[in-house]
């Protein structure tokens, strides 16, 4: 059954500005994970993040992780129109089933 | 560019054809995965082989049957399919046992299926 559910479903902003996706999850995770998906390609791994961990960085992406209100946050600083895409979190849970899960997705437009 | 390959790009067939997606990973990867995904909804886990095993079926109807006759291939036979089965259908692989579920998840770029 389905796990993350991402928010905003959309977001559109300008070059330079940040960008902020929300996943919020149901039950208890072992970790969640972030992708991206460009129009008419496969999801690309982005990055982990741990139950015991708070935040990661790569680049320019902040993961946030919030156990106790069973979210977690993507920030996209400086954005380039090169960052449009959809962007999924998936979450493995602690038991059950052991597979990722996906949501639906928030589809960010960054205009030039 | 991906580890893992999907053939073909797009399908077009009728409701009584038969026809076999293909995915080939490139990364010594144990364990691959089929997903579907349809419009504004979230992706949904066909199938999963583990080291050639399936290791999950998540209720999908019996016109759709995979086969991993090794660890690098995973082919999704279609027959008897319906309009609504129209999808991009995703092959994905991983390094580890899913039971662990640490490792990412590497996708192929998709089969876009249109059935008419």
């Amino acid at each position: 059954s389905q796990q993350g559910e991402e928010d905003p479903q959309a977001l559109s902003i300008q070059e330079g500005e940040n960008a902020t996706m929300n996943c919020s999850y149901k039950t208890s995770i072992n970790n969640l994970q972030w992708y991206r998906q460009n129009s008419g390609r496969g999801l690309v791994h982005l990055i982990l993040i741990r139950s015991n961990e708070r935040e990661k960085h790569s680049g320019r992406l902040r993961v946030t992780l919030d156990t106790s209100k069973k979210s977690s946050s993507l920030l996209i600083t400086a954005s380039r129109a090169a960052d449009t895409a959809s962007y999924f979190c998936a979450t493995k849970g602690t038991g059950g089933s052991y597979i990722p899960t996906f949501g639906r997705g928030t589809s960010l437009i960054v205009h030039p | 560019e991906t580890g893992v390959t999907q053939t073909p790009r797009h399908l077009v067939m009728g409701m009584t054809n038969k026809k076999s997606l293909k995915c080939e990973q490139h990364l010594g990867h144990n364990a691959m995965y089929w997903y579907k995904q349809s419009a504004k909804k979230p992706l949904e886990l066909m199938f999963v082989y583990s080291l050639e095993e399936r290791v999950e079926n998540n209720s999908v109807p019996s016109r759709f049957s995979p086969e991993c006759p090794n660890s690098s291939h995973l082919f999704l036979h279609l027959h008897t399919l319906q309009p609504e089965d129209s999808a991009l259908y995703l092959c994905a692989s991983s390094q580890d046992n899913p039971g662990l579920g640490y490792s990412p998840l590497h996708f192929g770029n998709g089969t876009r299926l249109t059935v008419t």
